[in-house]
């Protein structure tokens, strides 16, 4: 079964310090990757996503990720986090044409200490 | 910039209730879902809606759950008899073209099943 995992269930950084947050997905075939991020009281919002091409994406607020097919993976990263950075991020998957059913990771609490 | 609202935020309801949680897509969007986040567990997908009927449901949603487009701008989702393992937070999203494959989300209405 289709199935995305993030390894970091919370990270605790100071600012300035970079941020690297895993996911794995499993699936043989073509898959969509997203990013979400939901600021504390807010709804989910699209950072970055990756669907072909060049394999480094970059998204809103200096985030970037990287689709790195022989590792199923797609980290995403950040050379510089800020307080406002602090949320909750999720990387979801989708299988290429089909039903655009998003398959989310259990999701990354991140806290920035200014 | 044009938001997926939902309504309302919270809903306590007593078992075997009855309930509806309203979504407002944006305007120009042809594909509805609706996915769910018990607490402390991933996001998971419920439920996809394109031209007034189901395009993939997930096992999740079985019939004691309906989804409904009654006037053009709503979206809605039923749930007949509540239990309290609904208790969630249930997010509606929607996008514009499911090839391009970007969900925008609501805010989410918490259900307090009691």
């Amino acid at each position: 079964a289709q199935s995305v995992s993030q390894h970091n269930h919370h990270v605790i950084l100071s600012e300035a310090a970079s941020l690297e947050l895993g996911c794995n997905y499993s699936y043989g075939g073509t898959v969509n990757l997203f990013w979400y991020v939901q600021y504390p009281g807010q709804h989910l919002q699209l950072l970055l996503k990756y669907f072909s091409g060049d394999p480094l994406v970059k998204g809103i607020k200096g985030f970037e990720a990287e689709f790195i097919k022989s590792k199923f993976s797609f980290n995403l990263r950040k050379p510089s986090v800020q307080w406002s950075d602090t949320a909750e991020y999720f990387c979801a998957g989708m299988i290429y044409n089909q039903g655009g059913k998003l398959i989310f990771g259990q999701g990354t609490e991140l806290s920035v200490k200014p | 910039e044009p938001e997926v609202t939902q309504t309302p935020s919270h809903q306590v309801t007593q078992m075997g209730q009855e309930v509806i949680l309203r979504c407002v897509p944006i305007s120009n969007h042809l594909y509805f879902y609706w996915y769910r986040q018990i607490l402390g567990q991933k996001v998971e997908f419920l439920v996809s809606f394109y031209n007034n009927e189901i395009s993939e449901k997930s096992e999740i949603f079985d019939d004691q759950f309906s989804v409904e487009r009654p006037d053009g701008s709503n979206f809605t989702l039923k749930i007949r008899s509540t239990k309290l393992e609904d208790s969630a937070m249930y997010f509606c999203a929607s996008s514009e073209d499911k090839r391009t494959d970007t969900q925008y989300f609501g805010p989410g209405t918490r259900l307090t099943v009691l």
